[in-house]
């Protein structure tokens, strides 16, 4: 099955600052890379996502970049807000979770 | 505008105990899947199900059991309940997409289950 990869686990930035979250994967079929973000005590919600037909895609102060060819792909959060911290996942395919990475946010 | 419903929110079972968690969906999606999510393993899936009578095995399958008689419900029992299955539970649903898979996965709020 499909080996998903996703670092840092943890990420502490200075509010304003940039956040990478970075994740591998093995099934070079995926054709789906989603990111969920989940807070506390909630269900995950998806945030961005990308087909492989796109090499990156940009909504207001996230984007997602994809590099097939490596297999990974990547959640950029410029400008950070206390508001971002929380745990995000990524689901290639929607078929296996990444073991998540909590960002948190310094005010 | 309901989204994906999930009963109960909060659970404590003995071992050995059966139950069953709920979940219902008013979106018309095809697709529903559980997940169980535990600390530092992000969400691991348990079954899934591609519409009414189809129902597949997922990661972890062992010690729980499910069916798809309608397109809106997907509940996932518990036969015999083991302090191993203490987790978070939480159940999704998704538009398939022919050979693309899923689409956007929508999440319920997850059911606590406590095993002692």
């Amino acid at each position: 099955g499909e080996n998903v990869e996703q670092h840092p686990s943890t990420l502490s930035v200075q509010e304003g600052d940039s956040a990478v979250i970075k994740c591998t994967y093995s099934d070079s079929a995926s054709n789906y890379f989603p990111w969920y973000k989940q807070e506390l005590g909630k269900g995950p919600q998806l945030i961005i996502d990308i087909r492989s037909n796109v090499g990156e895609k940009k909504d207001q102060r996230i984007a997602v970049t994809l590099n097939k060819t490596a297999k990974h792909f990547s959640l950029h959060i410029t400008e950070t807000q206390p508001e971002d911290s929380a745990v995000y996942f990524c689901a290639p395919r929607n078929m296996r979770f990444g073991a998540g990475t909590r960002l948190t946010v310094k005010p | 505008n309901a989204g994906v419903t999930q009963t109960p929110k909060f659970q404590v079972l003995k071992t050995g105990q059966s139950m069953t968690l709920q979940c219902a969906q008013d979106m018309n999606h095809e697709y529903m899947s559980w997940y169980r999510q535990d600390p530092g393993m992000g969400l691991r899936l348990i079954h899934y199900s591609v519409g009414a009578g189809i129902t597949d095995q997922g990661e972890v399958p062992n010690g729980y059991n499910v069916s798809r008689s309608t397109t809106e419900d997907f509940p996932l029992r518990l036969l015999s309940a083991a302090p191993s299955q203490t987790s978070v539970y939480f159940c999704a649903s998704a538009w398939l997409l022919g050979t693309s898979g899923t689409g956007e996965l929508f999440f319920g709020e997850g059911s606590r289950l406590t095993v002692l």
